[in-house]
Parts: C-alpha cells; sequence; structure tokens
C-alpha cells in the first residue's frame, strides 16, 4: 500500500518568493508515477507537474519544479516568484506504475500568498 | 479535446433520501473512471473506479453504489443518504496511466 504525507497543514508566503511544498512518501513498488495538483476554492483540481520514479531529472513546468529526492522518498514542490493567484491547497499524490491504476493523495497543504 | 462534465455543482438533500451524481467524459473513449470523496479540510479518499462499462471497483464499504451504463458514463448513486456523507465529491478520468483529471466537483450538505 501506498502513503503520502504531507506534514504542513498551512503556510503563508510573501508575494514574489519561493515556497517549497512537503511529500514524502512510502511504498514498496520500484515503478511508481508522484503527481501534485492544484485547487484553488472553486473546487477544481488542477494538475501541475509530474515525476517518474526513474526520470533522471527533476521535473519542471514554468514556475513550478519538483524536487525528488527517492531515497529520501520526497517529492518536494518548488514555486518560484509566488503570486496572488498561487493561494490554494496543493496535493501530492502518487500511483504505482504496475499493477492498479489508482492515485493515492496526501491530506494536501494550504498555501496563502500574502500580498 | 477531452472535457469531463459533472453535475450538479450543489446538493442539499434531507438524511434518508436518495442520491444520483453524474459524471461523463467527452472527446475520448474507454476511459479509466473515479469517484472521489473530499471531507472538508481533508484529501481525497477514492470511491470507486472502473476501467469498463459495467466494470466496478469499490474501494470503501459504505452506503454508496457506482454504475457505469455507457462508456463515458459514471454514476454515483444511494439509496438512503447519512449525514457522514457530506462532502466534496469529484469525478475524474485517465486513460491506461496518463494523468488523472478532474470534473469540477458537487458539493453535497446532508441536512
Amino acid at each position: 500500500a501506498q502513503k503520502i504525507t504531507q506534514t504542513q497543514p498551512g503556510m503563508f508566503v510573501q508575494e514574489k518568493e519561493a515556497v517549497t511544498l512537503d511529500c514524502t512518501y512510502d511504498t514498496s513498488d520500484q515503478s511508481y508515477g508522484l503527481f501534485w495538483y492544484k485547487q484553488p476554492s472553486s473546487g477544481e483540481m488542477i494538475f501541475l507537474i509530474y515525476q517518474g520514479s526513474y526520470d533522471e531529472q527533476n521535473a519542471t513546468e514554468g514556475r513550478y519544479s519538483l524536487n525528488f529526492q527517492k531515497a529520501r522518498k520526497s517529492a518536494n514542490l518548488v514555486i518560484s516568484a509566488s503570486q496572488l493567484g498561487d493561494s490554494a491547497m496543493y496535493f501530492c499524490a502518487m500511483r504505482p506504475n504496475f499493477g492498479n491504476e489508482k492515485l493515492t493523495f496526501g491530506t494536501g497543504t494550504r498555501l496563502t500568498i500574502i500580498p | 479535446s477531452q472535457t469531463i462534465h459533472q453535475w450538479p455543482a450543489t446538493l442539499v438533500q434531507p438524511v434518508g433520501s436518495p442520491l444520483s451524481l453524474e459524471c461523463t467524459v467527452e472527446g475520448t473513449s474507454n476511459p479509466n473512471l473515479y469517484w472521489y470523496r473530499q471531507a472538508a479540510g481533508r484529501g481525497l479518499q477514492l470511491l470507486f473506479y472502473s476501467v469498463g462499462i459495467g466494470q466496478i471497483s469499490s474501494e470503501v464499504p459504505q452506503n454508496l453504489s457506482a454504475s457505469r451504463p455507457q462508456d463515458r458514463q459514471f454514476i454515483l448513486s444511494s439509496k438512503k443518504l447519512l449525514l457522514s456523507d457530506s462532502g466534496f465529491y469529484l469525478c475524474a478520468w485517465n486513460l491506461g496511466k496518463t494523468t488523472l483529471h478532474f470534473g469540477n466537483g458537487t458539493r453535497l450538505t446532508v441536512t
């Protein structure tokens, strides 16, 4: 079974600063994918970034990057130059690449950007 | 392009009443379909998933059920709602092991 841990229930960050959202995971699978989703107050889940367990380089998508440390089983999301529109809930998730198709989510971090 | 529609957006139902939430996907064939529930301030809990018509896997025993009458239609139902069924329900789809795409969700309040 997979488990995702997000230890920061809430964070406050000044606008334009970088922010790191923590995510650690526990799995016995050797091949898996890691995902980050953003959930604004409207409730929709927006896919941000994906990292495969065998990817040699950390994933990047615009202002989002994933700090993947496989030995430590961590997959932290880094948002550079934060904007007011970044205020939202952020969820880390993982899915094994073999077997079931299910995505397991963490409990989320509520990020608030302060102007 | 693919789109996912989920309705209604909000719903207030009394305890003991039935429930039917509907989700449809357009622009693709044979998607995997999922129902997740998010309790207030909590993460997402997978309720049901389906890899094909009539194929439903249940993750959590409860008074909810799911059906997939058509390839791109996924329905979440209950015969008698409980107070604990209140929450935010999200439908999602993907193909194989691609990224999961979510609908806009249904906020259910059971009174």
